[in-house]
């Protein structure tokens, strides 16, 4: 079984300053993906950022970064220079085993305050 | 590039209707297709995926069903709505399920 859980329902931050979602996961397997969706008020919901467990490297894509603690099953999410168009659901996700099942946690809803 | 279209974008329908929501992916060729439902203050919920033609997997025992008839083309359907079938249902496909999917812009349920 894999689990995900996003302890932090709501969170605000001023325009042009650092946020970190934080993010714990659970997985009994060895090969598997974490992501980080957005999913502003259009609803739409997009991709951010993808890290692959066995890459020592935290990824990073522009503004946004993970912190991977694989020891620790953490996989937090810092928005650098936050701006008006970050305020959104955040959901971070696991994919383990080669399973079909990505599990998402319950969100973390970030306002972005100017 | 590849493009997904989902719909409708709402839809209001009385208990006991049909249901039939619609997903179509451009620019690719055999995607694994999703079906999420998204329930108010909760993450995501996986009702069904499919990796090909006529594969289909459920992950939630429920009234609803989905089809793949064409490569690129994921129905959820319902025979009889429930009030509790009402919902944010989003539509995904990825190239392969570690890569990340690519959402559709989803379909407001709701069931009255």
């Amino acid at each position: 079984a894999q689990t995900v859980t996003q302890s932090q329902p709501e969170m605000s931050v001023q325009e042009a300053e650092t946020v970190t979602l934080s993010c714990t996961y659970d997985t009994s397997e060895n090969n598997y993906y974490l992501f980080w969706y957005k999913q502003p008020p259009s609803r739409q919901m997009i991709l951010v950022i993808r890290q692959e467990a066995y890459k020592q490297q935290n990824a990073t894509e522009n503004r946004f970064s993970v912190n991977f603690q694989k020891a620790a099953k953490s996989f937090s999410l810092k928005i650098s220079d936050s701006q008006l168009g970050d305020t959104a659901m955040y959901f971070c996700a696991l994919n383990s085993g080669g399973y079909q099942k990505v599990t998402f946690g319950t969100g973390t809803k970030l306002q972005v305050i100017p | 590039s590849q493009t997904i279209h989902q719909w409708p974008a709402t839809l209001v329908q009385p208990v006991g209707s049909p249901l039939s929501l619609e997903c179509t992916v451009e620019g690719t060729s055999n995607p694994n297709l999703y079906w999420y439902r998204q329930a108010a203050g909760r993450g995501l919920q996986l009702l069904f995926y499919s990796v090909g033609i006529g594969q289909i997997s459920s992950e939630v025992p429920q009234n609803l069903s989905a089809s793949r008839p064409q490569d690129r083309q994921f129905i959820l359907s319902s025979k009889k709505l429930l009030l509790s079938d009402s919902g944010f249902y989003l539509c995904a496909w990825s190239p392969t399920v570690n890569y990340g999917y690519t959402f559709g812009s989803g379909t407001r349920l709701t069931v009255v």
